[in-house]
């Protein structure tokens, strides 16, 4: 049983530029959500996705945006990167349910030059 | 609003010593759930325990103990007999009722000296 699987694993991007990160979530899971997580802090929600639309989002700028595919993978786009955009991006998968558990993936480490 | 607090920045034990981390949540929610993950140095965060506000009931799962005080919203999370493998950065992370993100503390770095 795969568990959730995100790639790249390691991403360097120039400040404006555009970048897309991908996940797949675990076998049986229809629900993906990413956080953020900077260097020595904890992760920070970005939005949930859920049957291919944004069902919550945290406190992030539209710069961040995502999609949902009807296989539940997902991508998390980044447009007009900022050098406060480096960090950890984690995506999590969970079963549709109140307070399901997340589990997360390995992580994408984007870093903006 | 909601507010988490790990107040313990690193903790340093010798292998086999009982260790105990604290997390407080403030919020006006009654019914909320918590959950603990754990973050080792290859970064993937491992989900350990969820529990509900409204359970008191302290709980033992193998070397992971919970201890959770309503009166203080204060959850105490202990390892017992630790081990080298259990050094890792702990996270609190509470998920209110009706929402589905959790919120993440600064996290407690735990160092398991051999």
């Amino acid at each position: 049983d795969a568990g959730v699987t995100q790639s790249p694993t390691h991403l360097i991007k120039t400040r404006g530029q555009q970048v897309t990160l991908r996940c797949s979530p675990k076998s049986g899971h229809d629900t993906v959500s990413w956080y953020q997580q900077a260097l020595g802090q904890g992760p920070q929600f970005i939005f949930q996705y859920y049957e291919e639309e944004e069902r919550q989002r945290g406190n992030f700028p539209d710069r961040f945006s995502g999609h949902q595919f009807p296989n539940y993978s997902s991508e998390l786009n980044v447009n007009a990167l900022l050098l406060g955009d480096s960090a950890l991006y984690l995506c999590a998968s969970s079963r549709t349910g109140t307070a399901s558990e997340q589990y997360f993936g390995p992580g994408t480490r984007l870093t903006v030059t | 609003a909601q507010k988490v607090t790990q107040a313990q920045t690193e903790i340093s034990v010798v292998e086999k010593e009982d260790v105990t981390l604290d997390c407080v949540y403030e919020t006006r929610d009654t019914t909320y759930y918590l959950f603990w993950y754990k973050q080792p140095p290859s970064g993937e965060l491992v989900f350990l325990i969820r529990r509900n506000s409204f359970d008191e009931q302290n709980e033992i799962s193998g070397r992971y103990s919970w201890n959770f005080q309503k009166s203080t919203s204060s959850f105490n999370f202990t390892i017992t007999a630790s081990q080298v493998v259990d050094s890792a950065v702990y996270f609190c992370a509470p998920m209110d009722t009706g929402r589905r993100a959790l919120t993440f503390g600064s996290g407690t770095r735990l160092q398991v000296q051999p």
